[in-house]
C-alpha cells in the first residue's frame, strides 16, 4: 500500500503569508493528488485534484504542484478563513493532515 | 440541487449494530463510485469502504468482515451495515462521490454533513 505523509504536521503563520505545505508519497503516483481543506467542525471540502488542478469556487491563491512522489500545497497569502486542517489523498489514503492557524 | 445526506447514526453498545443511510439527489448512485470514510473525534480522514458503479465492494482492513456496503437503485441511496461495533468505530461517517479517471486518479468530490456513530456502554 502507499502510504502519504505531510509535512509540518501544524504551522502557524501571519496573514498575508505565503504557507506551503508538503505531501509526500511512500511511491511514485503520477499527478494523481488531491487536497481537502477541512474548517473546524465542518466538511472536507475538495481544493485542488490532479496535483495542480483547482476545483471549482475555490480562491486562486490556492495552488498545487508536484509530480511523482512530491508535492505541495500553497496559500500565496493567508486569510483568516484559511484556518483548517489540510488532508492530501491519493488514490484511498489520506495523509495525516496539516493544522494551520494564524499567529 | 447535488447533494448526499446521511442518517442513521447514533449511540449504540459494543457488539451492537447500525446502519447508516445516504440518500443522494440530483445525480445516480448507481453510476458512481461511492464511498464511507470516518473521522473519529479529533483524529484525520480514514476511508472505510467504496462500491463501484458496477457493484465491486472493497473495505478497509480495519472493517472488514464486519461492514457491508450496499445501495438501493431505486431509492438512489448508499447504506453501511455495521456490524460487531467497537469503541474505535466511533466517528463521525461521511457520505462521499469518488470520482476516478486516467488523468486525474480519484477524488471526493461530493460530501454528505457526516452521521456520528458513538459506541459506548
Amino acid at each position: 500500500d502507499i502510504q502519504m505523509t505531510q509535512s509540518p504536521s501544524s504551522l502557524s503563520a501571519s496573514v498575508g503569508d505565503r504557507v506551503t505545505i508538503t505531501c509526500r508519497a511512500s511511491q511514485g503516483i503520477s499527478n494523481y493528488l488531491a487536497w481537502y481543506q477541512q474548517k473546524p467542525g465542518k466538511v472536507p471540502k475538495l481544493l485542488i485534484y490532479a496535483a495542480s488542478t483547482l476545483q471549482s469556487g475555490v480562491p486562486s491563491r490556492f495552488s498545487g504542484s508536484g509530480s511523482g512522489t512530491d508535492f505541495t500545497l500553497t496559500i500565496s497569502s493567508l486569510q483568516p478563513e484559511d484556518v483548517a486542517t489540510y488532508y492530501c489523498q491519493k488514490g484511498l489514503s489520506f495523509g495525516p493532515g496539516t493544522k494551520v492557524d494564524i499567529k | 440541487e447535488v447533494q448526499l445526506v446521511e442518517s442513521g447514526g447514533g449511540l449504540i453498545q459494543p457488539g451492537g449494530s447500525l446502519r447508516l443511510s445516504c440518500a443522494a439527489s440530483g445525480f445516480t448512485v448507481s453510476s458512481n463510485y461511492m464511498s464511507w470514510v470516518r473521522q473519529a473525534p479529533g483524529k484525520g480522514l480514514e476511508w472505510v469502504s467504496v462500491i463501484y458503479s458496477g457493484g465491486s465492494t472493497y473495505y478497509a482492513d480495519s472493517v472488514k468482515g464486519r461492514f457491508t456496503i450496499s445501495r438501493d437503485n431505486s431509492k438512489n441511496t448508499l447504506y453501511l451495515q455495521m456490524n460487531s461495533l467497537r469503541a474505535e468505530d466511533t466517528a463521525v461517517y461521511y457520505c462521499a462521490r469518488l470520482l476516478s479517471g486516467s488523468y486525474f486518479g480519484w477524488y471526493f468530490d461530493l460530501w454528505g454533513r457526516g452521521t456520528l456513530v458513538t459506541v459506548s456502554s
